[in-house]
């Protein structure tokens, strides 16, 4: 069965540095998002992404972070200058028909601001 | 945010059923109602999903309320790898998710 792919499982930054979490999509899925999860928390939305852009953002989502598809099959999420708070588990997800459609998750990025 | 309301948590012996309930009373008529659930350490895994009948497919099936108000989620046979928490999440327009804080199942042997 096909399933998404995160990469790394587990990254380890200086706060103030720039870190790209890595995704790769089902490969015929149109819509893609991702969320995050502090420990012991909520699962939480961050952004969708369809047709080449931003379909919505979460208030989380601020000018730090930014998306993008650069060729077709990955997703990256990009989060500028990293803060404590950033550490968290991040996840990739992705379907192919919107709300149509279940969204299929990775088993996450564990991301660890130091 | 689209609202649900689960227990936050329900015990289970291994291999009798389980019903897992959710309430959603201001749930739109285009909003699908999705079932997740999340191991330790793993991404949440899709269970079933539904609009107004109800569903089955070979994890589970889900009731949905005839008002659409509420759903049930049924574990027929529960096993120890059923142990995780569930999720009952609305799908809007955008099918964004908002997570709750979902039911701990336990399953005892």
């Amino acid at each position: 069965e096909p399933e998404v792919t995160q990469t790394p499982s587990h990254q380890v930054t200086q706060m103030g540095q720039e870190v790209i979490l890595r995704c790769v999509p089902i490969s015929n899925h149109l819509y893609f998002y991702w969320y995050r999860q502090i420990l012991g928390q909520k699962v939480e939305f961050l952004v969708s992404f369809y047709n080449n852009e931003i379909s919505e953002k979460s208030e989380i989502f601020d000018d730090q972070f930014s998306v993008e598809r650069p060729d077709g099959s990955n997703f990256t999420l990009k989060i500028r200058s990293t803060k404590l708070e950033d550490s968290a588990m991040y996840f990739c997800a992705s379907s192919d028909q919107g709300r149509r459609q279940p969204q299929h998750f990775g088993d996450g990025t564990r991301l660890s601001i130091l | 945010d689209a609202k649900t309301t689960q227990p936050n948590s329900m015990e289970s012996n291994e291999e009798e059923p389980v019903h897992l309930p959710c309430n959603h009373s201001t749930i739109s008529g285009t909003d699908y109602i999705h079932w997740y659930r999340q191991l330790p350490s793993q991404g949440p895994e899709y269970v079933i999903h539904g609009l107004t009948s109800n569903v089955n497919n070979r994890m589970a099936s889900l009731a949905i309320a005839e008002d659409r108000k509420s759903s049930t989620l049924i574990l027929h046979r529960a096993t120890l790898r059923d142990a995780a928490v569930y999720y009952c999440i609305l799908g809007d327009n955008f099918n964004k998710f908002y997570f709750g804080s979902g039911t701990k199942l336990n399953v005892k042997p």
